[in-house]
């Protein structure tokens, strides 16, 4: 089984439209929760950090289920700027885990 | 602030010679340091992680090697390459502890042909 399972997509949606994206992890013993945006050809970059139910960063939510094992990214109002892939990464002790991530272009 | 710089940001070398990849890191002590490779469409994969000089945790068997001279300085190697080494080559550091986030230097872009 995979440490971290995202849903692929694509998601191609509309400008200022509500986008969710899905993690499962299949470690319990994982103690925080990372959500990551990777650009084409580029480095990934921290989004949100989740350390308990979840936490909110103006346009984007994250919500946290530790009983479920399961981590959810919604993006609000969502503008050309937001195309790019999302990475959910369950962290425990030294290692992180990477999921191959959520692509999503969002049209004008 | 912390900084991490990696280098060279692109490379294209020949089937069978020799790698080093250099990753360097400032702003802060005793970092943990990770390399990963990223396959072109695929997700990262963590190659080897560190958590002090000297102190190298391999995640997959390969013809890949990683050192630390240095507190921050993180380097991949290899001998001979092959045309499945091909990736794109992410250094990161986290903060000594664990449950903290994890930052990336701007990577290498390596093609064997």
């Amino acid at each position: 089984r995979k440490e971290v399972e995202q849903d692929p997509g694509p998601f191609n949606v509309p400008e200022g439209a509500t986008v969710a994206f899905n993690c499962t992890y299949s470690n319990s013993a994982s103690q925080s929760f990372f959500w990551y945006r990777q650009d084409c050809r580029k480095e990934p970059k921290l989004l949100m950090s989740v350390y308990s139910s979840g936490n909110e960063d103006g346009r984007f939510t994250a919500q946290l289920n530790r009983a479920s094992q399961y981590i959810s990214l919604l993006i609000r109002d969502s503008k050309l700027s937001d195309s790019a892939t999302y990475l959910c990464v369950p962290n425990t002790g030294n290692q992180f885990y990477f999921g191959t991530g959520t692509s999503l272009t969002v049209i004008p | 602030s912390q900084t991490i710089h990696q280098w060279p940001a692109t490379l294209v070398q020949p089937v069978g010679s020799p790698l080093s990849l250099e990753c360097t890191v400032e702003g802060t002590s005793n970092p943990n340091l990770y390399w990963y490779r990223q396959a072109a469409g695929r997700g990262l994969q963590l190659l080897f992680y560190s958590v002090g000089i000297g102190q190298i945790s391999s995640e997959v068997p390969q013809n890949l090697s990683a050192s630390r001279p240095q507190d921050r300085q993180f380097i991949l190697s290899s001998k001979k390459l092959l045309l499945s080494d091909s990736g794109f080559y992410l250094c990161a550091w986290s903060p000594g502890q664990g449950g903290d986030t994890q930052y990336f230097g701007p990577g290498t872009r390596l093609t064997v042909l």
